[in-house]
């Protein structure tokens, strides 16, 4: 069974600070995504990154970045967050295939005041 | 037209009823179609694979028509914990999946 984990289930972060937020997978996937989702607007892909050191902008990528150092870990940067990043960050990783489905963590609630 | 639409619902049903949703996508040359259900403040996860020929699993039926770029899923005999919100997830080519927005579905007592 894929374990996808998310280094917090709650988060509460001041405007301006840098948050790290991180994603650990045991299935050896290759493919890993940040998303984001709030209501009504369902699922939006941030970065997502197919091999290590390698990462790709999704369709929201500004105010973010991503590190991918090791197979295994997914890290999602806000570099100044700011009161607009309030939302659930969702983790999600896939075999290299593009046709298989994501599997998911379960997600960081992150509150920005 | 957007990627991947879905109708929003809610959709409330008494217990034992059968509901469907449809959900259409704009890529023709879309080759992989899943279903996702995500219940509240939860993540989403894997429901069905929909195939072409269509599936079944359990109570559940997902279909595919490539001719008129939708697929459905089928839910009999619903329960009160079917009460969640389904995801229509396609592929288009070699990028990241796409994802609607959801169908919510209350089942009623």
């Amino acid at each position: 069974d894929v374990k996808v984990t998310q280094s917090s289930r709650y988060l509460v972060k001041r405007t301006g600070e840098k948050v790290f937020l991180e994603c650990v997978q045991d299935m050896d996937h290759e493919n890993m995504f940040w998303y984001r989702q709030d209501p009504g607007l369902g699922l939006r892909l941030i970065y997502f990154s197919y091999d290590v050191k390698m990462k790709e902008k999704g369709d929201i990528p500004e105010g973010y970045s991503v590190s991918r150092e090791k197979k295994e870990r997914f890290s999602l940067i806000l570099e100044s967050a700011s009161t607009n990043q309030t939302s659930m960050y969702l983790c999600a990783t896939s075999q290299s295939n593009s046709n298989q489905p994501q599997h998911f963590g379960d997600g960081t609630r992150l509150s920005i005041l | 037209r957007k990627e991947v639409e879905q109708d929003p619902g809610p959709f409330n049903v008494p217990e034992g009823a059968t509901v469907a949703f449809n959900c259409t996508y704009s890529n023709s040359a879309s080759q992989s179609f899943f279903w996702y259900r995500q219940d509240c403040r939860k993540e989403p996860k894997l429901l069905m694979s929909v195939y072409s020929s269509g599936n079944e699993d359990g109570r559940f039926t997902a279909q595919l028509n490539r001719a008129s770029q939708y697929i459905s899923l089928l839910i009999r005999d619903s329960k009160l914990s079917d009460s969640a919100t389904y995801l229509c997830v396609v592929n288009k080519g070699n990028t990241p999946l796409v994802f609607g927005k959801g169908t919510r579905l209350s089942v009623i007592a």
